[in-house]
């Protein structure tokens, strides 16, 4: 079946750099990739998507790569803020089933001031 | 206000005593689904629903028990709890499947003492 595997599990940057989250995935198939954002204390939320059919996508300061040659996608904040810290997690949706998404483990994100 | 409501937010039990989460969407969203979350493990799939009267099983349904007798509600139950399914729990949902956004609830802690 589908496996998910994201690094790093913690990254840790300076207020403004980059931040880069990667996620590698094993089902050929799989179409769909989602990003969540988890604040403490409450639950994911997502920021981000792309589907299969779509190299990059953007949304002011965050953007989502897809390689499906690699098999691997990424999330990219740029111009990092405070409210960006957070923990992130991937996904991927196995071809074949739309109804059980496969989740990274998660990657907490700490801006430095 | 769209949300997913989730009861209680925390629950300290022992075990072998019954207890139910509730879990209430007033979106409309046909699939609901849960999510236990675990250190270093992500989130990992329950049960989820694709409509009334339509359940199956997740990745890790073992000790859990769901119904879904009307749209917006979906109960997560525990039979018999164990000290294992101590973990923070998340309820979901959207308009038809995993292809779409999910809507969280913001967690129910459990712990099985």
């Amino acid at each position: 079946g589908e496996n998910v595997e994201q690094h790093p599990s913690t990254l840790s940057v300076q207020e403004g750099d980059s931040a880069v989250i990667k996620c590698t995935y094993s089902d050929s198939a799989s179409n769909y990739f989602p990003w969540y954002k988890q604040e403490l204390g409450k639950g994911p939320q997502l920021i981000i998507d792309i589907r299969s059919n779509v190299g990059e996508k953007k949304d002011q300061r965050i953007a989502v790569t897809l390689n499906k040659t690699a098999k691997h996608f990424s999330l990219h904040i740029t111009e990092t803020q405070p409210e960006d810290s957070a923990v992130y997690f991937c996904a991927a949706l196995p071809g074949g089933s739309n109804y059980q998404l496969i989740w990274g483990a998660g990657t907490k994100l700490i801006i430095k001031p | 206000e769209a949300q997913v409501t989730q009861n209680p937010r925390y629950l300290i039990t022992v075990t072998g005593k019954k207890l139910t989460v509730t879990c209430s969407q007033n979106m409309n969203h046909e699939y609901m689904s849960w999510y236990r979350q675990d250190p270093g493990l992500g989130l990992r799939q329950i049960y989820y629903s694709m409509n009334v009267e339509v359940t199956d099983k997740g990745d890790v349904p073992e000790g859990y028990k769901v119904s879904r007798k009307e749209k917006r509600n979906f109960p997560l139950i525990l039979e018999s709890p164990s000290p294992n399914q101590t973990s923070l729990y998340f309820c979901a949902s959207s308009f038809r499947d995993n292809n779409q956004p999910q809507h969280f609830g913001d967690g129910t802690r459990l712990s099985i003492l």
